[in-house]
C-alpha cells in the first residue's frame, strides 16, 4: 500500500534553513507528481509546492517562492523541501502528498503522509 | 488566487442524519474540485475529486455535486466515525482550500 512519511522537522529559528524530507513507497513514484501542503497550528491547509514526476517542472506558492525549493531523487524514492530563511509565519505540519494520476499533475492529492512539524521560533 | 468559501464552518448533528456542506469558489472551476476529510491528530483524506467521483475506499454515504462556482459535500446518513474538519479544495489552477468545516454528533 502507498506509504509516505516526513522526516527533517525541527525547531529553528527566524532567518535560517531546514530540509524536509518523504520516503515514499507502495506505488511507482517517479510517475508522479509530488507536493508538499501544509498546516499552521489549529489552521487550514495551503499548498506550498509540486514538482513533477521527473523532476523537469515545478511549481510554488506565492508566499514561499525563492525561499523554498522541492527536489526529488526518483532514485531514492524520496521528495524533498529545502527551506530557507524561514519566518515564523512558516511554523506548519508540512505534509508530502500524491497526486493522483501518473500524467502531469492533477493537483488532486490522493495520499498524505502523516506530517512533520516545523517550528520557526526565536 | 481563486478564493474558497464553505458554510457553515461548523454543524452538529444527530447519527443517521443527512448533512449538507456547501462550497463557492470566487471564480469559475469547472468540475475542479475535491473534498478531504481530516479527523483530529490525522492527516487528510481524500473523499470525492473531479465534483462527484468517489475515492476508492470511501463509503457510499458520502457524495458530491455541483459545478461552476456552487458545489456540495453530503454525507447522507452521518456515522461516529464522520467527526472530522471538512474541506473543499480546487484544482483548477494554484490549489487552494476552504476554510473547512467542522462536524461533530449531537
Amino acid at each position: 500500500q502507498v506509504q509516505l512519511v516526513e522526516s527533517g522537522g525541527g525547531v529553528v529559528h527566524p532567518g535560517r534553513s531546514l530540509r524536509l524530507s518523504c520516503a515514499a513507497s507502495g506505488f511507482t513514484f517517479s510517475s508522479y507528481g509530488m507536493h508538499w501542503v501544509r498546516q499552521a497550528p489549529g489552521k487550514g491547509l495551503k499548498w506550498v509546492a509540486l514538482i513533477f514526476s521527473d523532476g523537469s517542472d515545478t511549481r510554488y506558492a506565492d508566499s514561499v517562492k525563492g525561499r523554498f525549493t522541492i527536489s526529488r531523487d526518483n532514485s531514492r524514492n524520496t521528495l524533498h523541501l529545502q527551506m530557507n530563511s524561514l519566518r515564523t509565519e512558516d511554523t506548519a505540519v508540512y505534509y508530502c502528498a500524491k497526486d493522483k494520476v501518473d500524467v502531469g499533475a492533477t493537483k488532486i492529492f490522493d495520499y498524505w503522509g502523516l506530517g512533520s512539524l516545523v517550528t520557526v521560533s526565536s | 488566487d481563486i478564493q474558497m468559501t464553505q458554510s457553515p464552518s461548523s454543524l452538529s448533528a444527530s447519527v443517521g442524519h443527512r448533512v449538507t456542506i456547501t462550497c463557492r469558489a470566487s471564480q469559475n472551476v469547472r468540475m475542479y474540485l475535491n473534498w478531504y476529510l481530516q479527523r483530529p491528530g490525522k492527516a487528510p483524506e481524500l473523499l470525492i475529486y473531479a465534483a462527484s467521483s468517489l475515492q476508492g475506499g470511501v463509503p457510499s454515504r458520502f457524495s458530491g455535486s455541483g459545478s461552476g462556482t456552487d458545489f456540495t459535500l453530503t454525507i447522507s446518513s452521518l456515522q461516529p466515525e464522520d467527526v472530522a474538519t471538512y474541506y473543499c479544495q480546487q484544482s483548477y489552477s494554484t490549489p487552494t482550500f476552504g476554510q473547512g468545516t467542522k462536524v461533530e454528533i449531537k
